[in-house]
């Protein structure tokens, strides 16, 4: 049992660059989140899924999208990087609605120049 | 909308002694309360919960009580370790029509340090 996992751990892109940030959980979790870290603002939601094919925005969604087509797997993709995007993300799922736990993943360092 | 505040950080603390990290929040409805612990370099654990008023969540010697009154959360640790070293960050989530597919509203983190 891996839980949430993600890659790349590191990388640097070039401005206007896209990308996608991988994140996979073999809890059988139907809720799946994307956060990112910046330092003394704690964690904010990107973008969230209830369930397969079923994908909603949260706090901060410009500049990228999401999709979900199965139970395991939710990509983040980055259309177009900018250096505000350089940030640390991560992936976090949850089994159950309510007061649900959320797993986390180890996070990807993204640095955008 | 919903947020969480935190105390200001960083907090560099003696071996053993006492930890007291403050947490208040606001949001409408009936949150449930959480505080998640960030080491170096790995992602978030959760650490402990809350889902009533007056519920008090424990895990590795640190505590928390569900404040409804005063909209807090602290969290409380007797006698801390150089291994409790980490970032510890506060958060809720509220339900909408009896579901909060788990959203979570996180305050802005406090860096411990706890040095021998």
């Amino acid at each position: 049992n891996a839980g949430v996992t993600q890659t790349p751990k590191f990388q640097v892109l070039k401005t206007g660059q896209s990308m996608t940030l991988q994140c996979a959980q073999d809890m059988n979790h139907e809720y799946m989140s994307w956060y990112r870290q910046d330092p003394g603002m704690g964690l904010r939601l990107i973008h969230y899924s209830v369930g397969a094919g079923i994908t909603d925005q949260g706090e901060v969604p410009n500049g990228y999208n999401v999709s979900r087509s199965t139970t395991e797997d939710f990509p983040l993709r980055l259309l177009s990087a900018a250096p505000s995007q350089t940030s640390v993300y991560f992936c976090a799922s949850s089994y159950r609605a309510g007061a649900a736990e959320q797993y986390f993943g180890p996070g990807t360092r993204l640095t955008v120049t | 909308g919903d947020s969480v505040t935190q105390m200001e950080g960083p907090v560099t603390l003696s071996e053993e002694a006492c930890l007291t990290i403050n947490c208040t929040y606001t949001a409408t409805g009936y949150p449930s309360l959480f505080w998640y612990v960030q080491y170096p370099g790995e992602g978030l654990q959760l650490l402990l919960k809350a889902t009533k008023a007056d519920d008090k969540g424990s895990n590795k010697g640190f505590e928390a009580t569900y404040r409804k009154e005063t909209t807090s959360f602290h969290l409380e640790k007797g006698s801390v370790q150089v291994s409790d070293s980490a970032v510890y960050f506060c958060a809720l989530s509220t339900t909408a029509g009896g579901t909060s597919y788990g959203k979570l509203t996180f305050g802005q983190g406090t860096i411990l340090t706890v040095h021998p």
